[in-house]
């Protein structure tokens, strides 16, 4: 158990749709990364948070946003969905302790996101 | 961030050592050497990282180069259950992964 906790763990729903998944952090850990990992591809990097504040940003589409909350957590909103946006969506914690010094990160088990 | 080379795959026998390759020639000074592994579709685990030093941990050992342009991730005794794709990354900040290297144990 890594200590980052992703629901749900399995969402079925219909094009055009909207949903917001969402990820506890580890204890203590103040950064958040989100993934998209579709099938049999490898893990692409959406969005970074620090402390609340967003730090990087990959490839996420407009449709998609996230945020960081005060008690840390972090939801994925994934909008106008598409069939293409069927994949596995991961998210990880991290320490970050100080600007520019980064720790290993801790991987949540992912949603399974079906778009039908 | 810097990119990273990672071989497409790898075969290695069971009891062996694997030896995992990683190219990262356009490392910069404050850039980590992280390495991650994802079998099947479980969310991937952290392995170990390095900065310069050579490190080592009850999973793996992690080689870095003197000039920091490449690593090696050595498993020492490779089972069936370190059958998995692995990422080499280095990062300052964000975390972006590349293709990995799928690794085979075979019996």
């Amino acid at each position: 158990d890594s200590g980052v906790t992703q629901t749900p763990k399995h969402l079925i729903t219909a094009t055009g749709q909207r949903v917001t998944l969402r990820c506890s952090p580890r204890s203590g850990d103040l950064s958040v990364y989100w993934y998209q990992q579709s099938l049999d591809q490898g893990l692409q990097f959406l969005i970074q948070y620090y402390n609340g504040e967003e730090r990087a940003k990959g490839n996420i589409l407009e449709r998609f946003s996230a945020q960081q909350f005060p008690d840390l957590h972090s939801e994925l909103n994934l909008s106008s969905l598409e069939l293409g946006d069927s994949a596995l969506y991961f998210c990880a914690s991290s320490v970050d302790p100080a600007q520019g010094v980064n720790t290993e990160a801790f991987f949540g088990q992912g949603t399974r996101l079906t778009v039908v | 961030d810097a990119k990273t080379t990672q071989p497409p795959s790898m075969d290695c026998a069971e009891g062996r050592a694997a030896n995992l390759p990683c190219n990262h020639s356009t490392i910069s000074g404050n850039e980590y050497v992280y390495w991650y592994r994802q079998i099947h579709s479980q969310g991937p685990q952290y392995i170990i990282h390095g900065l310069k030093n050579n490190e080592t941990n009850e999973m793996a050992s992690l080689i870095i180069t003197e000039d920091r342009k490449s690593s090696t991730l050595i498993l020492p005794h490779a089972t069936l259950r370190d059958t998995a794709v692995y990422y080499c990354i280095v990062s300052r900040n964000d975390m972006r992964f590349g293709a990995g290297t799928r690794l085979t144990v075979k019996p």
